[in-house]
């Protein structure tokens, strides 16, 4: 089945720095994905939709300059988070549809950030 | 057992019993529902989808049941085990555009926490 793998699984940076996270389709194309973060004990909430070949869209109240998203290929997509603060320690996670229309979406196993 | 919309988060339940989760979702707009099991660390997990053309689907040990009348969404998970413990999100997605659904942007519910005592 189709399967979307994130890299790190989980990462710990100093207050300040950058951060990346990949997001991979490993048997499919995706064009679109999407890029979800999540706190603990709450639900998933969308951040933003990475496309290949154009700009991100971002929901309201989410930072693009500080939430970079680059949709380098049909297979990848990575967030940046950048000049990380400790409130963005959250729990990082990508879905992508597989093309074939009526599937579910696929997701990764999410990235654990904490920023100390 | 069963849960009470997004009021009550928590259900526990006897391996063996019926698990009833329910779900409000916010937009009547909505054409396509999916329900998503998440274990501690793990990303969703998809278990199953229904779209807003039908009313009832089944699958293996669960049933979704759709109701568009009310924007109730529920999930019937029968002789539940141990093993189905975790958090139990439902998800709606909105058509990104006229000229047909496309898949993507998903509004997630709140998630119920599914205990099942052995």
């Amino acid at each position: 089945g189709a399967v979307v793998s994130q890299h790190p699984s989980w990462v710990i940076c100093k207050s300040g720095t950058s951060v990346k996270i990949e997001c991979r389709s490993l048997d499919f194309q995706a064009t679109t994905m999407f890029w979800y973060r999540q706190f603990p004990k709450q639900s998933l909430m969308l951040m933003a939709t990475s496309n290949e070949g154009s700009k991100a869209t971002y929901e309201q109240g989410v930072e693009k300059d500080k939430f970079l998203i680059n949709h380098a290929s049909l297979t990848l997509s990575t967030l940046t988070v950048t000049s990380a603060h400790p409130e963005d320690s959250s729990f990082y996670i990508c879905s992508a549809p597989d093309g074939f229309g009526n599937s579910p979406l696929h997701f990764g196993n999410g990235t654990r950030l904490t920023v100390t | 057992g069963e849960s009470v919309g997004l009021h009550l988060p928590t259900l526990s339940v006897q391996e063996g019993d019926n698990s009833i989760i329910n779900c409000a979702y916010s937009n009547s707009a909505s054409d396509y529902f999916i329900w998503y099991k998440q274990e501690s660390g793990k990303g969703p997990q998809f278990i199953i989808d229904i779209r807003s053309n039908m009313d009832k689907r089944q699958g293996q040990r669960v049933t979704v049941l759709l109701n568009k009348t009310v924007k109730h969404l529920s999930l019937q998970i029968a002789a539940t085990q141990p093993g189905d413990s975790a958090v139990y999100f439902c998800a709606e997605n909105l058509p990104l555009g006229a000229g047909g659904t496309s898949y993507g942007k998903l509004t997630f519910g709140q998630g119920t926490i599914l205990t099942v005592h052995p």
